[in-house]
């Protein structure tokens, strides 16, 4: 079975550029995680969709954060304008319903802002 | 209260060697208790959970052992092997939102 697809897998842009990074759940599961990871502040959550609504985006950064899942099978996190401190390794996970069903991780993409 | 403190951030074990990586936490709210293993370039994968209300879980090398009233919990890693070698993370769930431990870089030597 298919994991947890994330694009791209690295990404180095300048400051002030819009990014947007992809995931696609496994199929089936209709929870979506995007986390960051850095060394600072480890494996933050950032926001979550249950059946492609947003629940709880209180770990979204600022503004200029946006995430988006227009369906089951796929979702954004854009960035716009992108700042250096925003260099991460931002995670998509999946889990299916149910109580405490494991969350599935992607393999990140790895985002550098110059 | 939201914190989940682990320790210690880097260890190193010889091969056969039991390395114990310990997770400590505030909110009594918390009920899900996953570890998660980290490769380098690699996303988290779940190793093993346990709920508050057991006291010891095993999977194969992996063991859990949590002690509710000291809002305590750790990982031990029996007969660790090179393959091990990995970052661990412990975590702690309210529903569905993960809060994870800072990580804690391991290295099992041959």
């Amino acid at each position: 079975d298919a994991g947890v697809i994330q694009s791209p897998r690295h990404e180095v842009t300048e400051m002030g550029q819009e990014v947007t990074l992809r995931c696609k759940p496994i199929s089936g599961h209709d929870y979506l995680f995007w986390y960051r990871q850095t060394m600072m502040r480890g494996l933050e959550l950032l926001i979550y969709f249950n059946n492609n609504v947003p629940i709880d985006d209180s770990g979204m950064p600022e503004d200029r954060f946006s995430a988006k899942m227009p369906n089951a099978s796929f979702s954004t996190l854009k960035i716009q304008p992108s700042e250096p401190r925003d260099s991460a390794v931002y995670f998509c996970a999946s889990s299916s319903t149910g109580g405490n069903q494991p969350q599935h991780f992607g393999d990140g993409t790895r985002l550098s802002i110059l | 209260q939201q914190q989940v403190k682990q320790s210690p951030q880097s260890l190193i074990v010889q091969k056969g060697g039991i390395p114990i990586i310990n997770c400590a936490y505030e909110n009594t709210a918390f009920d899900y208790f996953p570890w998660y293993q980290q490769f380098p370039g690699k996303g988290p994968a779940l190793l093993i959970a346990i709920r508050p209300d057991v006291s010891e879980k095993k999977e194969g090398r992996f063991t859990i052992s949590f002690n509710k009233s000291a809002k305590q919990f750790s990982l031990h890693i029996m007969d660790s092997q090179p393959g091990d070698s990995a970052t661990y993370f412990c975590a702690a769930s309210m529903g569905r939102k993960l809060i994870f431990g800072q990580g804690t870089e391991l290295s099992v030597k041959p």
